[in-house]
């Protein structure tokens, strides 16, 4: 039972535009939301995340933005370098459960 | 790098072999998770131990079995292999009161 989708696989984006990668969510007892990022043959690395009392996390070029209503959140990179081409999930979990509920993933691809 | 270390990387094993997978968390985590990621999957939660206990099973086969001791670095047993364990399986931590978890660089298992 996915709990956490990643409904693009890929995206595609030209070198210094957005990336908005999304994920939207079940389970309404969610209260902690992350983004990852993983590059081939890595493990994944944390980015960014975002609790449920706030809409909006800023840091440097990553902003997520948390849509409780409609189950949603998403990661804006801007502007999208060559380096951020990888793959990214976004996870999720319950109060006091730290076992964290991952996507698919949307693997990125930057280009020049 | 995110501190947490994983024992081997590579492993190539026949069917019905049992292998063991080692972690080392973070330097003062708690918490220990272990996720598996097959060909073309997202992460799968595999088992989450803290400070030794057993807290969470997630989609872990019977075969399956896993630990963690009093120094906290925790072991995955896997037993009468099959080709469809080959996977790479990740190690995370995390600090007792954090929601934030740290991957390893994960072992990549080859069943043959």
């Amino acid at each position: 039972d996915q709990q956490v989708k990643q409904n693009s696989p890929s995206l595609s984006v030209q070198e210094g535009r957005i990336s908005i990668l999304n994920c939207d969510y079940t389970n309404s007892m969610f209260d902690y939301f992350l983004w990852y990022k993983k590059y081939p043959a890595e493990g994944p690395t944390f980015l960014i995340s975002i609790s449920s009392i706030k809409d909006k996390n800023e840091d440097g070029r990553f902003t997520v933005f948390l849509n409780k209503s409609a189950k949603h959140l998403s990661l804006h990179i801007v502007p999208s370098q060559p380096g951020d081409s990888a793959v990214y999930f976004c996870a999720a979990s319950v109060p006091g459960d730290y076992k964290l509920s991952f996507g698919a993933g949307t693997t990125v691809t930057v280009r020049a | 790098d995110s501190g947490v270390t994983q024992t081997p990387k590579h492993l190539i094993t026949a069917t019905g072999q049992r292998v063991t997978l080692r972690c080392s968390p973070r330097s003062g985590d708690l918490s220990v998770y272990w996720y598996q990621q097959s060909l073309d999957q997202g992460l799968q939660f595999l088992i989450h131990y803290y400070n030794g206990e057993e807290r969470a099973k997630g989609n872990i086969l019977e075969r399956f079995s896993a630990q963690q001791f009093p120094d906290l670095h925790s072991e995955l047993n896997l037993s009468s292999l099959e080709l469809g364990d080959s996977a790479l399986y990740f190690c995370a931590s995390s600090a007792y009161s954090g929601n934030t978890i740290y991957f390893g660089e994960g072992s990549w298992l080859t069943v043959v």
